[in-house]
């Protein structure tokens, strides 16, 4: 069965470093989804893609947070330099159409933990 | 933007017994997905059901759409059914799931 692919699962790193993040979607998925939860909280969208588009990132703290999805396939999504506050489950979704009504499927997610 | 109310916050439950999750939802929707996160945060798809009733072996829900509900129940419910389960939902032009803040269940042996 298809999945989303993210990777690393787990990442311990200091303040002031940076750190990245990466997902593969579901094969033939156009929209890719990053989300950020906070311990106790529901996911929030950081970021959307339309195949290489981004069209949503007005979430996305862009002083820090970069995202990118060169080919409209697989993404990237990088903190410089990462924060105590940014630690969280970091989870990357797909989903295969354009329209809101398609379902979305979700990664295991990075657990990104800040010292 | 549209505010999803889950509830109740936290359940605890003896194995074998009955329960029923509720979402509240203030606006139209065009994507209503329930999903449980399992202990390491994972979150597994249940049920994508903006309108009408599914099942799914012991699971089931029901969208209400035009009365901005939805509610997911859980028949003879096992230990491996602890975990947090959140109604998301996506409304008018937005693609983006808005979460609820989940309801934590412990199902007791």
């Amino acid at each position: 069965e298809a999945e989303v692919a993210q990777s690393p699962r787990y990442k311990i790193t200091e303040k002031s470093q940076a750190v990245a993040f990466w997902c593969d979607p579901i094969s033939g998925h156009a929209t890719l989804y990053w989300y950020r939860q906070i311990l106790g909280q529901g996911p929030e969208l950081l970021v959307q893609f339309q195949d290489e588009s981004v069209v949503d990132d007005s979430q996305l703290p862009k002083d820090r947070f970069s995202a990118e999805r060169l080919k409209g396939v697989d993404s990237t999504l990088k903190i410089q330099p990462a924060e105590l506050g940014d630690s969280a489950m970091y989870l990357c979704a797909s989903s295969p159409g354009t329209g809101g009504t398609n379902e979305q499927f979700f990664g295991p997610g990075t657990r990104l933990t800040v010292l | 933007g549209i505010q999803v109310e889950q509830s109740p916050p936290d359940l605890i439950l003896q194995e074998g017994a009955n329960s029923t999750l509720r979402c509240n939802f203030s606006d139209s929707v065009n994507n209503l997905q329930w999903f449980h996160q399992n202990p390491w945060g994972q979150l597994i798809n249940l049920f994508y059901i903006p309108s009408g009733t599914k099942q799914n072996g012991r699971l089931s829900a029901t969208t209400v759409a035009t009365e901005r509900y939805s509610l997911l129940y859980i028949s003879s419910s096992q230990t491996t059914d602890s975990g947090v389960y959140f109604c998301a939902i996506s409304s008018g032009s937005a693609r983006q799931l808005t979460f609820g803040s989940g309801t934590q269940l412990t199902v007791l042996p």
